[in-house]
């Protein structure tokens, strides 16, 4: 069965660099969410889409952004990129009807190096 | 806000033993809690949900509000059941916090033969 789809799956920038991570939702689901997990921490929640708009928001930085296209894929565009980004960032998605099941389906996630 | 602590960030034990992985949380609404697992190499993925009350891989969770626990058990722990597991909370069930988890810091399950 088709999954979440993430890519790259690992990415090494610079400092003030900018970097762009993908997320494709399994085919059908119409939400989106972006979490970040640094080392030795818990996913941290940055923002959901759901039917292309913004449907919630949590700890993402001013310097971060995201949108969720017309085919339903996501983008999360981080600018400025500072050494404590360095994280792996993970997507899921679901059917926004299910959403009050908790249940996501994650991608295996992008990791972020910021050097 | 709403938090969610895993107080055991490693937990070992022989196969065949039995198992608890402690969650507690704290949220002033009526939560809905899960538990999550992540096997080696493997991605995040829902091991169990308290509102279905089932029991998965012979994993059960009780959701208990007096103790505002969500503690995972199983009486006979298995090699494969090695992983890292996440407890999950999601505020506003039923309202509109769309998937918003706030998760745990973890634990990794070791099951030694």
């Amino acid at each position: 069965a088709a999954g979440v789809i993430q890519s790259p799956r690992h990415l090494i920038k610079e400092k003030r660099e900018t970097a762009t991570l993908k997320c494709y939702p399994i085919p059908r689901h119409d939400t989106v969410y972006w979490y970040q997990q640094g080392p030795g921490q818990d996913p941290q929640f940055l923002i959901s889409f759901y039917e292309k708009m913004q449907s919630d928001k949590g700890s993402i930085p001013d310097r971060f952004s995201a949108q969720q296209f017309s085919d339903y894929h996501s983008e999360l565009n981080m600018s400025s990129l500072e050494l404590g980004d360095s994280a792996l960032y993970f997507c899921a998605s679901s059917l926004a009807r299910w959403t009050n099941t908790g249940e996501l389906f994650f991608g295996e996630g992008s990791r972020l190096t910021v050097l | 806000a709403q938090r969610v602590t895993q107080p055991e960030k490693l937990l070992s034990v022989f196969k065949g033993a039995p198992v608890e992985l402690k969650c507690n949380y704290s949220y002033s609404g009526s939560p809905e809690l899960f538990w999550y697992v992540q096997y080696s190499r493997q991605r995040l993925q829902l091991l169990l949900r308290h509102i279905s009350r089932e029991s998965i891989k012979g994993f059960t969770a009780d959701l208990n509000k007096g103790e505002t626990s969500f503690h995972l058990k199983k009486p006979f722990a298995q090699e494969e059941d090695s992983a890292m597991y996440y407890c999950a909370l999601l505020a506003n069930a039923g309202g509109t916090s769309y998937g918003k988890l706030t998760f745990g810091q973890g634990t990794i399950l070791t099951v030694h033969p």
